[in-house]
């Protein structure tokens, strides 16, 4: 499976837009983008996936570069509820996750 | 709650013990997930089913552990003579269809967390 590269940690003010870089120079053509999120002592969570557009959806927005070798996870206004850790995963159907370690995200009121 | 349900919630054992834990999918899902989480990772592929077929497994899967997903509907898993290093929270997922586009999202349980004395 193709690897992505996300920074270990992140903080945002509440309230506030939240950018979550992820890169991913090795994907393939039939690479989708997917981002999960796991609370605190919950079981990870779907948030949104993507090929090559752009896609919205209540949760956040998921920007996809051009090359496709990086995207960006946007949630508009951060809430205590969004910290959790996000993770950005290359997937092809309906094959396993592969997770790496994600980005911490913290959020403060 | 018609969520994925994972029962028991934590499981405590000594080493040697055997230890079965249960995973309920989300009605007519046909795909089951097993995955391992160790604290400050990620969680890790351990095992599929469609149906009550098993379709991969990982190598993290040593003899000691086994699952079964009898008339495709819930699973199981068993890890017999548990040792320490088996200590870690187990997720199951469900997702409904092979395909593309939404029916490729994994819907996760809360997990089982095991604790090996």
């Amino acid at each position: 499976d193709a690897k992505t590269t996300q920074p270990n940690s992140m903080e945002s003010n509440e309230e506030e837009p939240v950018h979550l870089p992820c890169n991913h120079s090795t994907i393939s053509g039939t690479d989708y983008i997917h981002w999960y999120r796991q609370l605190p002592s919950q079981g990870p969570e779907y948030v949104i996936h993507g090929l090559t557009s752009n896609v919205n959806n209540r949760m956040a927005s998921l920007a996809i570069a051009e090359d496709r070798k990086s995207s960006t996870l946007i949630l508009h206004r951060a809430t205590l509820r969004d910290a959790a850790v996000y993770y950005c995963i290359l997937r092809t159907g309906n094959t396993p996750l592969v997770f790496g370690k994600g980005t911490r995200l913290s959020v403060i009121a | 709650d018609t969520g994925v349900s994972q029962d028991p919630r934590h499981k405590i054992t000594k080493r040697g013990q055997n230890v079965t834990f249960r995973c309920d999918p989300i009605s007519e899902h046909n795909r089951l997930y097993w995955y391992r989480q160790t604290l400050g990772q990620g969680p890790e592929f351990l095992t599929y089913f469609q149906n009550e077929a098993q379709l991969e497994k990982s190598r993290l899967l040593s003899d000691r552990f086994s699952a079964e997903r009898p008339k495709g509907s819930f699973s199981t898993l068993e890890i017999q003579r548990t040792e320490q290093g088996d200590s870690a929270m187990y997720l199951c997922a469900s997702s409904p269809h092979t395909g593309g586009g939404t029916k490729n999202i994994q819907y996760f349980g809360a997990g089982t967390r095991l604790s090996v004395l």
